[in-house]
Formats: C-alpha cells, structure tokens, sequence
C-alpha cells in the first residue's frame, strides 16, 4: 500500500466551483506540505503544517485554504476554482526529528483542470 | 528571492552518462536532495547528500557538491530508457525552513 495516497487523482471541473483534494498517509509523519507543479515552475508550495494545531501559509497561498483534520489528514480547498488553478497538486510528508528531518516523501499526484 | 536552478531539458543517447547540474541558493543548507519524477507518477527521493560531503556514489549515480559555488549536479552512469524522467534537486536548510525544489530537468534518453 502506498505511504501517502491522495484523492481524486484527477479532476475536471468548471470556474466558480468548489473544490477538495485529500491527502492520507500512513507515515506517522508530522509534517505535510501541499504543493502545485506547473511546466517550466517547478514546484511552488502552496501550505504546509508542522502538526495538527500549526499551519502556514506557502509562498501562493492565495486562492487556497487547508485543513488539518488529523496528523494523517491534510486536504487542499479551492473555494471558488479559476483556470489558472489548473495544474498538478502534490501532497508530501516529513518527519520533525531525526536523520531525515525534512525528507520529504510525495504522494501521487493530483490532476485538476478548471475550465 | 533567488531561485534553485536548473536547466529545464538535457538528451542523451542510450548508454551515454548524463549530468544534471544545480544552482542553489542557501549555503546554510544542510541536505540537498535529488528526486525523480517518472510520468504521470509523484517525485520519488533518488538520492541525497549532507553538507558536510563532497561526493556520494549509489550504484549508477554519483553526486557531486561544490558548497563554494553552491553548485550540485547528479551523474547518472550508462544511462538507460528507464532514466528519462524530470529530475528535481532541493534544498533543505534545516530547523523550520521549508525545502526549497527547483524547476526541474527533463532527461530524454534517445535509443
């Protein structure tokens, strides 16, 4: 079974619409991270959260909001989708202490198209 | 701010060595990473070297960090189709820092 796993793995929707990416993990890690991939950019970080009751904003947050509901549990929001929100969407863990700390491991992806 | 940098594309015929190289931005940093992303599939950590290194070898891939010119390249030995992938370095400057990735490089590998 996959560590990190997200929900949906791909996802059309229309302007305006409300949106919900999942992320579940079976890492026992305390960090997660969302991030969106776009051609030619990279990987942008949109929030992340170090444990339950600590999020913080990425360097383009706007537009998004995340929730927390459990340490396995981080889901992306998109309140009102706009095409230039099409994109990848990636969830990745890591743990706080230790040799790896920051380590980061990714689940599989996110496809979304705003149209 | 400054960015991690990366060329975006490199080609290479089939068992030919590839290097892809790295400019980061924070000489503070205590891990610098390198993940491969297959299609259609999330980054998978390759590898990795402490600050404290010069040089890993892991099989076909050998990295090299140079701290004074913040530069970092990964080496990929007899290079097969398997490689092509976008390959991303990171940094990571530890405490509460967030990792920093870079724009990614493209390998096609040509039969």
């Amino acid at each position: 079974d996959a560590d990190v796993t997200q929900t949906p793995r791909n996802r059309i929707t229309k302007t305006g619409k409300r949106i919900m990416l999942e992320c579940s993990q079976t890492k026992g890690h305390d960090r997660m991270y969302w991030y969106r991939q776009d051609p030619g950019l990279g990987l942008r970080l949109i929030y992340y959260s170090f444990d339950v009751k600590d999020i913080n904003k990425g360097e383009i947050s706007d537009g998004y909001s995340v929730s927390r509901q459990a340490q396995a549990k981080f889901s992306l929001s998109l309140e009102s989708a706009i095409p230039n929100q099409t994109a990848l969407y990636f969830c990745a863990t890591s743990e706080t202490s230790g040799r790896f700390t920051d380590t980061q491991y990714f689940g599989p992806g996110t496809r979304l198209t705003v149209l | 701010g400054e960015d991690v940098e990366q060329s975006l594309f490199l080609s290479v015929r089939e068992g030919d060595s590839s290097v892809i190289n790295c400019t980061y931005t924070d000489s503070s940093s205590t891990y610098l990473y390198w993940y491969k992303q297959e299609p259609g599939a999330g980054l998978q950590l390759l590898t990795y070297i402490f600050s404290n290194m010069d040089m890993k070898q892991d099989q076909r891939l050998t990295v090299l960090l140079n701290k004074k010119d913040k530069h970092l390249s990964l080496r990929i030995a007899d290079t097969q189709t398997g490689d092509s992938a976008i390959y991303f370095c990171a940094e990571n400057p530890g405490g509460y820092q967030k990792v920093t990735f870079g724009t990614g490089t493209k390998l096609q590998v040509i039969p």
